[in-house]
């Protein structure tokens, strides 16, 4: 039972370069979800997708581009890289965005921009 | 700003029970009381959600005050793979108020052997 996979769990680019976050569910959850982590703030949402073919902007979407054409599959992709999008990034699903239900997170990416 | 209030950090003994403080004065009627852990290096791990009633489970207990203003994670025998940041969280029942929960920095736990 994999459950989230996130790929790769490590990656370095260059700044300019289009890079791209995978992200992979078994269960069929409705809702997927992008955060960054970094030093000295919370977790922040960048896009969410409440199906597939249904995608929206979180907290600080600006610099990032998702799709999500199956339910399975919700790609991040930073279509230039910064330097400020040095991060980790995690991946999340669940079943309900609402109160009452869980959210279950992959491993994370680390994404480094030089 | 975070809705939720939390020590920076906290230190226990290994087999001893931990009681990790959370303070939520600004709730709404609609926000669940969510508990997750963060251990070195991975994803936030859910432990536990409340609405108004003390709840459990396999990895731990919730005690929510009656005024529903601030919670407490009970670990009931901390061990040393319990050592991780716990974060406490309001998870709206509608989704749209959602799109802008903030995440504070939460409370790094210690566990001493």
């Amino acid at each position: 039972d994999a459950g989230i996979t996130q790929s790769p769990r490590y990656k370095i680019t260059e700044t300019g370069r289009q890079v791209t976050l995978m992200c992979h569910q078994t269960w069929s959850h409705s809702y997927m979800f992008w955060y960054r982590q970094d030093l000295g703030h919370g977790l922040r949402l960048i896009y969410y997708s409440a199906a597939a073919d249904i995608t929206d902007k979180g907290e600080v979407p600006d610099g990032y581009v998702v799709s999500r054409s199956k339910t399975e599959n919700f790609p991040l992709t930073l279509e230039s890289a910064t330097r400020s999008q040095t991060s980790v990034y995690f991946c999340a699903t669940s079943r309900a965005d609402r109160g009452d239900t869980e959210a279950f997170f992959g491993q994370g990416t680390r994404l480094t921009v030089v | 700003d975070a809705k939720t209030t939390q020590p920076n950090s906290m230190e226990s003994n290994e087999e001893e029970p931990v009681h990790l403080p959370c303070n939520h004065s600004t709730i709404s009627g609609t926000d669940y009381i969510h508990w997750y852990r963060q251990l070195p290096s991975q994803g936030p791990e859910y432990v536990i959600h409340g609405l108004t009633s003390n709840v459990n489970n396999r990895m731990a207990s919730l005690a929510i005050a009656e005024d529903r203003k601030s919670s407490t994670l009970i670990l009931h025998r901390a061990t040393l793979r319990d050592a991780a940041v716990y974060y406490c969280i309001l998870r709206d029942w509608d989704a749209g108020n959602n799109r802008k929960l903030i995440w504070g920095l939460g409370t790094s736990l210690a566990v001493n052997p």
